[in-house]
């Protein structure tokens, strides 16, 4: 089955700079997602992004899927982003079976 | 408000007493899933199903069964729970009878089997 990993695994950050969090996977998808898990566990829609660039605000995201990544970008970041990012893709090839990956945690440092 | 809803939030019970978790829908998705995370290990689908009736194993079904009588409802059964259950669970929903849709998730369960 598809394979969905996630860089970097932990990324620690003063408040006020940017960041960048990578998913690499590792056949074709036609349904990605981004979300933020709070520190409460709830989990948060970001983006639905199968293909193409969107914002939001101070984040967006890329997914480039003929070369089988996506990008997050949060800019200016505060304490409030901290939590767990994760990207999920629906794998084409197994049924209809979403695949997570494993996360990056992000602590800003106020 | 469209929302995905679980119950209860919270639950710790004892080695092999049947429970089941409760998953509701309000937004008239046809595909509804349910995901247990684990430190580590992210989040893994347990089941899905793409409408009434119509359900199928995701990665760690083992231990658990749901049914999917009404469109709404998608309830999640653990007949013999065992501590390797402890975890935290999500329910989530999406449009089209397909994975391919944006997912919308409930806010959690925390189970503990002791």
């Amino acid at each position: 089955g598809i394979q969905v990993e996630q860089s970097p695994p932990d990324l620690i950050l003063q408040e006020g700079a940017n960041s960048t969090l990578r998913c690499n996977f590792s056949d074709s998808v036609n349904n990605l997602q981004w979300f933020h898990q709070n520190p409460w566990g709830q989990l948060i829609n970001l983006f639905y992004i199968p293909s193409g660039t969107k914002q939001n605000g101070r984040l967006s995201a890329t997914t480039v899927a003929t070369e089988r990544y996506s990008l997050l970008y949060i800019s200016s970041s505060q304490t409030t982003d901290s939590g767990v990012y994760f990207c999920a893709v629906h794998d084409m090839n197994r049924d209809d079976k979403i695949i997570f990956g494993k996360g990056t945690r992000l602590h800003i440092l106020p | 408000e469209a929302q995905v809803t679980q119950n209860p939030r919270y639950l710790i019970t004892v080695t092999g007493k049947k429970l089941t978790v409760t998953c509701s829908q309000n937004m008239n998705h046809e595909y509804m899933s349910w995901y247990r995370q684990d430190p580590g290990l992210g989040l893994r689908q347990i089941y899905y199903s793409m409408n009434v009736e119509v359900t199928d194993k995701g990665d760690v079904p083992e231990g658990y069964k749901v049914s999917r009588k009404e469109k709404r409802n998608f309830p999640l059964i653990l007949e013999s729970p065992s501590p390797n259950q402890t975890s935290l669970y999500f329910c989530a929903s999406s449009s089209g009878s397909s994975g391919y849709n944006e997912q919308f998730f409930g806010p959690g369960t925390r189970l503990t089997v002791l």
